[in-house]
């Protein structure tokens, strides 16, 4: 049973154009969500979050949207750089615990 | 500042031998998890501890894994037997307590089971 889904395994933008990346889940218990970024041969690293009492969150070129309603997130990245080509775990978790309940991840590959 | 440190990077064993994979958290966190990652279920949660103690270890697949966490500092995920499904990137992670604390990777053990 997949609680966060990620339906997308792979993404391809242009550089410069944005990058939209998408993620829903099903508990309704979740009420903070993350989004990490992979290189290969590297472990994941933290790239912005946002809290479900918020529905935008924004860090440089990097926005987390939130439709609590949907049940869904999306990462936009603008402009997208061939530097971003990495694979995107989108997470989710509830603040009062500890377990974190990951995506499959979408490859993202952006051309120059 | 040190990440997470994860031995070996890379293990090539035959079928049925003992694995251990090792993990250093970060100074001063007190939440450890280890992950397996495929490409058929992607990142999924084998187990978490807190403050050394394991909280949840519903997610490990069967009794031939087992992990520990004797202190703060070190980590270990045993796999005895070991089997090919059992191939896979283990990732090892920590943060501070609380759900809404980012985690932090280490770079991961790629094992290969022949």
């Amino acid at each position: 049973d997949q609680q966060v889904k990620q339906n997308s395994p792979s993404l391809s933008v242009q550089e410069g154009r944005i990058s939209i990346l998408n993620c829903d889940y099903t508990n309704s218990m979740f009420d903070y969500f993350l989004w990490y970024k992979k290189y290969p041969a590297e472990g994941p690293t933290f790239l912005i979050s946002i809290s479900s009492i918020k529905d935008k969150n924004e860090d440089g070129r990097f926005t987390v949207f939130l439709n609590k309603s949907a049940k869904h997130l999306s990462l936009h990245i603008v402009p997208s750089q061939p530097g971003d080509s990495a694979v995107y775990f989108c997470a989710a978790t509830n603040t009062g615990g500890f377990k974190t309940i990951f995506g499959a991840g979408t490859r993202l590959f952006v051309k120059a | 500042d040190a990440g997470v440190i994860q031995s070996p990077r890379h293990e090539v064993t035959e079928m049925g031998q003992e694995v251990t994979l090792r993990c250093k958290p970060i100074s001063g966190h007190n939440s450890l998890f280890w992950y397996r990652q495929t490409m058929m279920r992607g990142l999924e949660l084998l187990i978490y501890f807190n403050n050394n103690v394991p909280i949840d270890d519903s997610g490990m697949p069967e009794d031939r894994f087992s992990a520990k966490m004797p202190n703060a500092s070190f980590s270990t995920l045993k796999i005895q037997p070991s089997e090919p499904r059992d191939s896979a990137v283990y990732f090892c992670a920590s943060s501070f307590a609380g759900g809404n604390q980012p985690q932090h990777f280490g770079d991961g053990t790629r094992l290969s089971i022949l």
